[in-house]
Formats: C-alpha cells, sequence, structure tokens
C-alpha cells in the first residue's frame, strides 16, 4: 500500500510569489488533513477534510492559505502571495476513519513540503 | 486549551543504554496518544498509539505508556542503537475535534 505522498519535496520562492503544495493521501482514506512546522513551534494544525468537505480549517492562519481537494482525492494547499513567515514544513496526513475511537492506526503521514520564502 | 510539553528537549546517549522519554498534556480529556519519530528531512513515521482506554502499547524496543489522570506519557527504549537518533514527538487527540496537538519533541543521539 502506497504512504500519503507530498510533492515537491522542496520548494523555493520568493516573498509575493505562489506556490502549491500537493498531497495524495493514501486510497481510500477519507480523511485528509494539513499540519505545518514553522522553525522552532511545535507542528500545528491547519485543516482537515472529509472527503472534499472541509470539516474543520480553524488553523489556517489567514486568507493568503486556500485549500482545496477536488473529488474527495488529492488535495491542493496554495501560498497566495508568499510571506517570509510562511516558511516552514508542511505535512499532509490522512486518516482511515475521523472518530478516534474507531480508528486504531491514527494518522499515517507524508514526508512533508519544505517552504522557504526569501 | 490542549498543551503537550516534551521532556527533555534533547538527549544523547551511549550505544546500549536503556532511556526514557516524556510527554506531559494538560487536558486528560484525550481519544489516544501517539508517538512518532522524524529522521531529518524526512516525514513523520507511527511508532506507537495508545488509546485512552490502554495503559500501555509494546513494539519491538520501544514501550509506551500513558497514565490520562495525570496527563501523563512515556516512551521507553530499550538497549539503544545509533540509528535510533531521531527527534521523537508525541502527539494527542483531544475532545471532539480530529486534529492532533504535537509536542516540540524530543532529539534523541545515540552515539557509538
Amino acid at each position: 500500500e502506497a504512504g500519503v505522498t507530498q510533492f515537491p519535496s522542496h520548494s523555493v520562492i520568493e516573498k509575493g510569489q505562489t506556490v502549491t503544495l500537493r498531497c495524495d493521501p493514501i486510497s481510500g482514506h477519507d480523511n485528509l488533513y494539513w499540519y505545518r512546522r514553522v522553525m522552532g513551534k511545535e507542528i500545528k494544525f491547519l485543516l482537515h477534510f472529509v472527503k472534499e468537505s472541509k470539516q474543520d480549517e480553524s488553523g489556517m492562519p489567514n486568507n493568503r492559505f486556500l485549500a482545496e481537494r477536488t473529488g474527495g482525492t488529492y488535495s491542493t494547499l496554495k501560498v497566495q502571495p508568499a510571506e517570509l513567515e510562511d516558511s516552514g514544513v508542511y505535512f499532509c496526513a490522512s486518516s482511515l476513519t475521523r472518530t478516534a475511537l474507531t480508528n486504531p492506526y491514527g494518522y499515517t503521514f507524508g514526508s512533508g513540503t519544505r517552504l522557504t520564502v526569501v | 486549551k490542549q498543551e503537550v510539553t516534551q521532556i527533555p528537549a534533547a538527549l544523547s546517549v551511549p550505544e546500549g543504554e536503556n532511556l526514557v522519554l516524556n510527554c506531559s498534556f494538560t487536558d486528560s480529556a484525550i481519544y489516544n496518544l501517539q508517538w512518532f519519530r522524524q529522521d531529518p528531512g524526512k516525514g513523520l513515521t507511527s511508532l506507537l498509539l495508545i488509546q485512552s482506554s490502554q495503559r500501555e502499547q509494546t513494539s519491538g524496543r520501544l514501550n509506551a505508556s500513558l497514565d490520562k489522570s495525570s496527563g501523563r506519557s512515556t516512551l521507553y527504549i530499550a538497549a539503544s542503537q545509533p540509528g535510533d537518533s531521531a527527534t521523537y514527538l508525541c502527539a494527542v487527540l483531544t475532545g471532539t475535534a480530529s486534529k492532533l496537538t504535537f509536542g516540540t519533541g524530543t532529539r534523541l543521539q545515540v552515539t557509538l
């Protein structure tokens, strides 16, 4: 079974440019999450999709971030325009079910996209 | 608001030693706690997941315990090896939300 795939693995862009990150979850996982780790800080939740619907986007920092999940398969996270403070590692995760009590396997994370805004 | 703390922030031990990593959380109403490993430049690898009703989970040389009432979890690594060098993260799932709250991690180095 393929894991969670993210690309690109690294991206260096200039302030003001646009970047789009992509995540392919494990096949059959309806739940897809985006997290991010800013340098020196803990990994923080950004948003959660159930199929193509945004279930929780309380962690999105501002309206420069736009996440989509067309058809309930892969997801994209667009940052437009990028700012210096957006630099960090963006992780995607997927899970089989939403309710933790019925999900004994937890979350599977991708390798992350390291975004550097200069 | 759930907060997760990991102590120590960094740890260096010689090969063969047994070691304990600590994780504490402020809200004991968790669904589960998960320990992850992160290698430099890599993603997160799930090591162990403990449901709120469980006290511990074991996988090979790893043993994780959970004391929900006191808001603590430990990850015990037996007979450490250089290949265990990585950052270890704990994360809890709290309340009805599906989002994980992470600690800042413990950076472990096992020396020859």
